[in-house]
């Protein structure tokens, strides 16, 4: 089992759609967790920690399931924009300070 | 403000040659992190410096090793490079060493041939 998975789609979705991807990973002890963006040949760019009680930036909304290991991010009014890899990242805990990527969900909005 | 920076931006070389990269964190950031990505994968952890000493060490080859200097910059050195080590390297910076947010310069695109 990967140690962080993502549904790699791509999602194509219309303007305006609602879009929620999902990330499972495998360490119970993990305490990090970030959803960065990565647009195509370019550096990923951090959008943003993930709390236990949840939390929401703007039209970005994650939600964080310890009991089940799963960590979500939802768009809303998803803008042309937003099209790029969504990245899933969480600590691994065993004091390498090292952080574990999934591969990445890509998002493409259409017109 | 400026961000992460790292050169060179890309670079070619030869298999069983040498390569340094180099990386400068955000001003005031103390701790430096590797990460490689190919094509269609994650970024994948390499190395974590802070305070110039080396805090936690990828499944990677001796053929990499790094440093970070007094004023926090840091290099990434590979030995005897391989056509797999083909990949864009992405320097990351943070305020301090262990979990906190991480902040990618734009990355170096190596092509070993």
């Amino acid at each position: 089992r990967k140690e962080v998975e993502q549904d790699p789609g791509p999602f194509n979705v219309p303007e305006g759609a609602t879009v929620a991807f999902n990330c499972t990973y495998s360490n119970s002890a993990s305490q990090s967790f970030f959803w960065y963006r990565q647009d195509c040949r370019k550096e990923p760019k951090l959008l943003m920690s993930v709390y236990s009680s949840g939390n929401e930036d703007g039209r970005f909304t994650a939600q964080l399931n310890r009991a089940s290991q799963y960590i979500s991010l939802l768009i809303r009014d998803s803008k042309l924009s937003d099209s790029a890899t969504y990245l899933c990242v969480v600590n691994n805990p065993s004091g390498t300070y090292k952080y574990i990527f999934g591969t990445g969900t890509r998002l493409k909005v259409l017109a | 403000d400026a961000g992460v920076t790292q050169s060179p931006t890309h670079l070619i070389k030869t298999r069983g040659q040498h390569v340094t990269l180099r990386c400068s964190p955000i001003s005031g950031h103390k701790s430096v992190s590797w990460y490689q990505q190919v094509l269609g994968q994650g970024p994948q952890f390499i190395f974590q410096y802070y305070e110039k000493e080396e805090r936690g060490r990828g499944n990677f080859p001796d053929r990499f090793s790094a440093r970070q200097f007094p004023n926090y910059s840091s290099e990434l050195n590979v030995n005897a490079l391989l056509l797999g080590d083909s990949a864009l390297y992405l320097c990351a910076s943070s305020p301090v060493g262990g979990y906190t947010e991480a902040f990618f310069g734009q990355g170096t695109r190596l092509t070993v041939v």
